[in-house]
């Protein structure tokens, strides 16, 4: 059974420019999540979706925006980049319909932005 | 809105000792669910234990157990009999049980060394 996945694994892309970062939920979840954590900090949650609709969303601004499939993947956009978007970006799947509904995160995309 | 404070940047142990992390929080909200994740060098997050704020007993999962103090809003990790393997960042995250949705409000993490 394949946990979350995320590609790609590494990213380097320069100020101004758009990015896609890439999420796979991991079987028999239908919510994911996407986090930025900063080096050193902790997780700073972004937004969530669920049945393809942006569910929850945290502090940041419209250059971030998502979208989930009916498959229940899900890709985040970043625009007009900023030196201060490099990160660890981290995405989390979860099922509404489990008991527990906990979070398993996959292993991150790192984006350097120079 | 929710936060989660870890005062402890960093914490030592040796191997086979215990060590107690420390996590406080702020929340209006009496019902939610408190974590303790631990992300390795490796990067990926994994979940080492939950508690439900409702249940007054302590999670405990193996070495891993949980100070949950609700009244002070004081949620502690002890890990005994450290093994090396244990070195990782720690965070503490609180989840709402109250709003739509199961977002995660983490702590700033605090690095655990462990020494042979």
């Amino acid at each position: 059974d394949a946990g979350v996945t995320q590609s790609p694994t590494h990213l380097i892309k320069t100020r101004g420019q758009q990015v896609t970062l890439r999420c796979s939920p991991k079987s028999g979840h239908d919510t994911v999540s996407w986090y930025q954590q900063a080096l050193g900090q902790g997780p700073q949650f972004i937004f969530q979706y669920y049945e393809e609709e942006e569910r929850q969303r945290g502090n940041f601004p419209d250059r971030f925006s998502g979208h989930q499939y009916p498959n229940y993947s899900s890709e985040l956009n970043v625009n007009a980049l900023l030196l201060g978007d490099s990160a660890l970006y981290l995405c989390a799947s979860s099922s509404d319909r489990g008991l527990r509904n906990e979070q398993y995160f996959g292993p991150g995309t790192r984006l350097t932005v120079t | 809105a929710q936060t989660v404070t870890q005062s402890q940047p960093e914490m030592s142990v040796q191997e086979a000792e215990t060590v107690t992390l420390s996590c406080t929080y702020d929340t209006s909200e009496s019902d939610y669910y408190l974590f303790w994740y631990k992300q390795p060098p490796s990067r990926q997050m994994i979940l080492v234990i939950r508690q439900e704020a409702y249940k007054q007993q302590n999670a405990t999962e193996n070495r891993f157990s949980v100070n949950f103090q609700k009244a002070a809003k004081s949620f502690s990790l002890k890990i005994s009999d450290s093994q090396l393997g244990d070195a990782a960042m720690y965070f503490c995250a609180y989840r709402s049980a109250e709003e739509y949705g199961n977002k995660l409000v983490f702590g700033a993490g605090t690095i655990l060394r462990v020494k042979s």
